[in-house]
């Protein structure tokens, strides 16, 4: 089974902090996706990327970054964390055609 | 442009009803993919269908089926003799630019209630 993990379940953060978000997955997938979650909205892409050093902006990609060093790492970054920044966040990855794996999500809460 | 809708936001049903959740998509694709998540309250989304644009044979899986229309642009999903373990989020999805790196639109997802 494809195994997407998030490093954190629940995290808790101060506006103004910078905030790392760290996902794995272990199917050597080329693929890997940055998603947020809200209420009423839905899954919205933050970023994506297809290879290793690449990264593509989603929907919504303002006050993120990413990083994919390596193949099997993507990171999410909250360059000054801000509190409309409360949200799920959830990390997938894919081989190049989909379907997408989640990992279990981590629930940031920025006061 | 691209889109999912799901119009039923909420549906609550008792054990054992058949229930159908509706999927409407919009896409100037010819080829294409879409699928169906489910969100239990643990929060993990797990997979249970794909479909590509070339077969709409419909598909059935135990107690759940899906019916897959070009002409009317949906992707329904039914479930046959609900249980309360059925009760969840359910997301439609829809691959952008074809396919092509694995990027999919959600529509914004429906709660079933399933009361014993």
């Amino acid at each position: 089974d494809v195994k997407v993990t998030q490093s954190s379940r629940y995290l808790v953060k101060r506006t103004g902090e910078k905030v790392f978000l760290e996902c794995v997955q272990d199917m050597d997938h080329e693929n890997m996706f940055w998603y947020r979650q809200d209420p009423g909205l839905g899954l919205r892409l933050i970023y994506f990327s297809y290879d290793v050093k690449m990264k593509e902006k989603g929907d919504i990609p303002e006050g993120y970054s990413v990083s994919r060093e390596k193949k099997e790492r993507f990171s999410l970054i909250l360059e000054s964390a801000s509190t409309n920044q409360t949200s799920m966040y959830l990390c997938a990855s894919s081989p190049r055609t989909p379907p997408l794996h989640f990992g279990n999500g981590t629930r940031l809460t920025v006061t | 442009a691209q889109k999912v809708t799901q119009a039923q936001t909420e549906i609550s049903v008792v054990e054992k009803e058949d229930v159908t959740l509706d999927c409407v998509y919009e896409t100037r694709d010819t080829t294409y993919y879409l699928f169906w998540y489910k969100q239990p309250p643990s929060g993990e989304l797990v997979f249970l269908i794909r479909r590509n644009s070339f077969d709409e044979q419909n598909e059935i899986s135990g107690r759940y089926s899906w019916n897959f229309q070009k002409s009317t642009s949906s992707f329904n999903f039914t479930i046959t003799a609900s249980q309360v373990v059925d009760s969840a989020v359910y997301f439609c999805a829809l691959s952008r630019h074809g396919g092509s790196q694995g990027n999919l639109i959600f529509g914004k997802g429906t709660k079933l209630s399933v009361k014993p």
